[in-house]
């Protein structure tokens, strides 16, 4: 079975762009969570979603926003970018609810470069 | 309160000897702790988790140290390799509505040939 997979690889933006990462969770898992990992840092949490419903938001400004689509794929936007939002963001899924402690297993991630 | 602190921050073993990896908590609130690997390009991958009504668990050359009474949790690599050398991260898991991890801040090992 494919494991998470994210789109695209790499991504170059300028400062005030706004940017759309996207995540595709493994077959049948229907919980997809985003995480922010600053180079030399551990990933921090900015979303979780569940059945196309937010379930957890970090302490992330309101420039990220989310959404989960009815096949469980998911959409990080970012806007009016900013140079620290240079980042790896990597998406999260696992198969159940969010009061589960399933095994979140990440995809490759996407790296964003502000400049 | 919501901060795993991780540490050492580096470390260098030689292929064989063992790699010590130690992490501690606050808030008695976390519920689940797993290990994470991490190769540079790649997404943080689970190598092994525990809960803490558990004092040890081994998997493979992996096992994790619990210790409730003192909040803090390690992870040991048996026999390491070169292969093993990777970033490894901590994390915590606070129960309720959010499988959010809290992750500590990496430790990146090199095992010696």
């Amino acid at each position: 079975d494919a494991g998470v997979t994210q789109s695209p690889t790499h991504l170059i933006k300028t400062r005030g762009q706004h940017v759309t990462l996207r995540c595709s969770p493994i077959s049948g898992h229907k919980s997809v969570s985003w995480y922010q990992q600053v180079l030399g840092q551990g990933p921090q949490f900015i979303f979780q979603y569940y059945e196309k419903e937010e379930r957890g938001r970090g302490n992330f400004p309101d420039r990220f926003s989310a959404r989960q689509f009815p096949n469980y794929s998911s959409e990080l936007n970012v806007n009016a970018l900013l140079l620290g939002d240079s980042a790896l963001y990597l998406c999260a899924s696992s198969p159940d609810r969010p009061l589960s402690t399933d095994t979140q297993y990440f995809g490759p991630g996407t790296r964003l470069t502000v400049l | 309160q919501q901060q795993v602190k991780q540490s050492p921050q580096s470390l260098i073993v030689q292929k064989g000897g063992i790699s010590i990896i130690n992490c501690a908590y606050e808030n008695t609130a976390f519920d689940y702790f797993p290990w994470y690997q991490q190769f540079p390009g790649k997404g943080p991958a689970l190598l092994i988790a525990i809960r803490p009504d558990v004092s040890e668990k081994k998997e493979g050359r992996f096992t994790i140290s619990f210790n409730k009474s003192a909040k803090q949790f390690s992870l040991h690599i048996m026999d390491s390799q070169p292969g093993d050398s990777a970033t490894y991260f901590c994390a915590a898991r606070r129960g309720g509505a959010t499988n959010k991890l809290i992750f500590g801040t990496g430790t990146l090992l090199a095992v010696q040939p």
